[in-house]
């Protein structure tokens, strides 16, 4: 089962900050974050573990709410190079690490 | 390192033929999968491994069949094509802890086009 992203697309001014939601109807064991550019593979952003645990991306920050069941990844003075698609990937527990994603944000930098 | 390769970059074929996407990863990685990705769909789990010999389906399995013989190689047979089938397809790898997949490196992408 798909987890649900928030919002579809979202346009920022160079500079500007943002925030992608990631929500799932089941329990995660995990929350992973990728970007992709158009035409090119996904790109592993972060990944965040049920009890705090996470490894990522320097700039990009994310919070994991496991009693909620969501996640949320913070774009925060944002840069053009930051533009393309966001997928989060849920791994529901006992799933053998299966990782499911959500249909993606797009997200537009302009300068 | 060369990561995650696929084979070919580009595919067309006509309803009703047979194919496999190959794909190798050289990082000794346990866990690999193959995704398709269409327009506004995201990225769906068509089938995955866990190890040599491990094979099992994900989200969308049907119309494809996937063998793990080796480590390194995890190819895609598509049995029968279907325009339905028109995609941009993904291979992905990673190291495997406590039932949860590591950070996946995914492969440059096949595009398939059925008529």
């Amino acid at each position: 089962q798909q987890p649900v992203q928030s919002p579809q697309a979202v346009i920022l001014r160079e500079g500007e900050d943002a925030v992608i939601n990631c929500s799932s109807s089941k329990a995660l064991y995990s929350v992973h974050w990728y970007r992709q550019k158009h035409g090119e593979a996904p790109v592993f952003l972060m990944i965040l573990l049920k009890g705090g645990e996470q490894k990522g991306h320097e700039k990009i920050s994310a919070s994991f709410n496991e009693k909620k069941q969501q996640s949320s990844l913070y774009l925060t003075a944002s840069q053009l190079s930051y533009s393309g698609t966001y997928f989060c990937g849920t791994v529901y527990g006992g799933s053998q690490g299966n990782l499911i994603f959500g249909k993606g944000t797009k997200l537009s930098v302009k300068p | 390192n060369a990561g995650v390769t696929q084979t070919p970059k580009f595919q067309v074929l006509k309803t009703g033929q047979s194919m496999t996407l190959q794909c190798a990863q050289d990082m000794n990685h346990e866990y690999m999968s193959w995704y398709r990705q269409d327009p506004g769909m995201g990225l769906r789990l068509i089938h995955y491994s866990v190890g040599a010999g491990i094979t099992d389906q994900g989200e969308v399995p049907n119309g494809y069949n996937v063998s793990r013989s080796t480590t390194e190689d995890f190819p895609l047979r598509l049995l029968s094509a279907a325009p339905s089938q028109t995609s941009v397809y993904f291979c992905a790898s990673s190291s495997y802890f406590s039932g949860g997949a590591d950070t996946q490196y995914f492969g440059p992408g096949t595009r398939l086009t059925v008529l």
